[in-house]
């Protein structure tokens, strides 16, 4: 089955640590986001991913990194300099057609607890 | 920056009811896409809208893209229990390689049996 897979659906850490967050595809998709969700509020972008080995920030970058060392593979590290970073992640992704518009598809989430 | 504005931020309905969601924005968009988040899970795209003036339909559900480009709305007919979660309107300014969206802050939708 084609899709997005983000694990672990929930994740706990002690404040100071550093988490990374995995999320994968097999649609064959170029461009991957991350997003953050607080409760009552919209989707806010952290990063996003055209191609492999390019990457660039979005709105809230801040105490968050990422890479692309493969198509398939986009990983979030919630650093410890990330001041709240309490909340649900959520991982998409989306084919890059030129000339068209490009609708994305979200993976299920990462609730992550910083305790 | 550009900004979506869905309100009121909750709706209760009753079963069976139609209900109505708007999205506005200060700027216009070229693509409008319509998700719904189930409690815990990720958005699932319902319906996209490439053209002004442009009406979608995905079984109960009917969007249509607004001609000022500036707006969006949704709509359910003959609502159910499993309708319930929170409803997001997107939009995409550019094709191909900039093709960010700007979401809305959602609706969250309940559906009285």
């Amino acid at each position: 089955d084609g899709g997005i897979t983000q694990s672990p659906k929930y994740l706990f850490r002690k404040e100071g640590q550093n988490v990374t967050l995995s999320c994968e595809q097999n649609l064959n998709h170029d461009a991957m986001y991350w997003y953050r969700q607080d409760p009552g509020q919209g989707l806010r972008l952290i990063y996003y991913s055209q191609i492999v080995n390019d990457f660039q920030k979005g709105d809230i970058a801040e105490g968050y990194s990422v890479s692309r060392e493969k198509k398939e593979s986009f990983p979030l590290t919630v650093t410890s300099a990330q001041k709240n970073p309490t909340a649900f992640y959520l991982c998409a992704s989306s084919p890059l057609r030129a000339g068209g518009f490009n609708e994305q598809f979200f993976g299920p989430g990462t609730r992550l607890t910083v305790l | 920056g550009q900004q979506l504005n869905q309100s009121p931020q909750s709706m209760f309905i009753q079963e069976g009811e139609d209900v109505s969601m708007n999205c506005t924005s200060s700027s216009i968009f070229n693509t409008w896409l319509w998700y719904k988040q189930d409690p815990g899970e990720g958005p699932v795209l319902l319906i996209a809208l490439y053209k002004a003036g442009e009406l979608t339909s995905n079984g109960r559900l009917t969007a249509q893209f607004g001609i000022t480009r500036k707006d969006s709305f949704l709509n359910i007919s003959a609502s159910i229990p499993s309708d319930v979660g929170i409803y997001f309107c997107a939009g995409q300014l550019s094709a191909g390689a900039n093709s960010k969206l700007t979401f809305g802050k959602g609706i969250t939708l309940s559906v009285r049996p």
